[in-house]
């Protein structure tokens, strides 16, 4: 079974610059975290779909940034325009139904986003 | 507000020795779930280990258990008889509805 996958691995742009990255989920994993980590340091979270629905979008920084999920399976996260401090690792995990025991998120491999 | 906290930016073990890294948490809903992560140096993430507010016991996955103090609201990463591929970065994390990071601590075993 194929994990989370992202794409792409890497992205260097320019500031005021627009990206776009990729994120497909487990099948039939109805969650979808978005999530990055800036300069070293922690992991913060950037919101949460469930199905194509988005169920938490507190952590999403400033209307530069707009994630969609159609047809609830992979998702985007556009950044539009790029500023020097968007750099960072984005990752993206997903999860199975809410309500299991426990609810462990699976890690993609993250995008590595330098903006210059 | 959640806040998970790893106080300990850098850990040094030396091989085969046991080490704990340290995280604690606050929250004021009863019912959440407590995680380790690993990220080596390839950058997945790799999940550890799992404790729920209301389980009894501390969770172990082999070589990986989890002290769990709930009225310190602690739940420290032991691991026993660390090895080289034990070096990486270790992520604290709480689950209610969704997930909250600590900022990690990188760990160097030492030959």
């Amino acid at each position: 079974e194929a994990g989370v996958t992202q794409f792409p691995s890497h992205s260097v742009i320019e500031k005021g610059q627009t990206v776009t990255l990729r994120c497909d989920p487990i099948s039939g994993h109805d969650n979808l975290y978005w999530y990055r980590r800036v300069m070293g340091k922690e992991i913060k979270f950037l919101l949460h779909f469930v199905k194509e629905s988005k169920q938490d979008e507190s952590g999403m920084p400033n209307n530069r940034f707009l994630a969609e999920r159609t047809g609830g399976t992979y998702s985007t996260l556009k950044v539009q325009p790029a500023e020097l401090e968007d750099s960072g690792v984005y990752f993206c995990a997903s999860s199975q139904a809410l309500g299991q025991p426990y609810n462990e998120q699976f890690f993609g491999p993250g995008t590595r986003l330098t903006v210059l | 507000a959640q806040k998970i906290t790893q106080t300990q930016p850098g850990m040094f073990v030396q091989e085969k020795e046991a080490v704990t890294l340290d995280c604690t948490y606050d929250t004021s809903d009863p019912s959440y779930g407590l995680f380790w992560y690993k990220q080596p140096s390839s950058g997945e993430m790799i999940f550890l280990i799992y404790q729920g507010s209301y389980d009894q016991q501390n969770a172990t996955e082999g070589r990986y258990s989890l002290n769990f103090q709930k009225a310190r609201k602690s739940a420290n990463l032991v691991i026993s008889a660390s090895q080289l591929g034990d070096s990486a970065m270790y992520f604290c994390a709480m689950r209610d509805d969704d997930m909250r990071f600590g900022a990690g601590t990188r760990l160097t075993v030492k030959p």
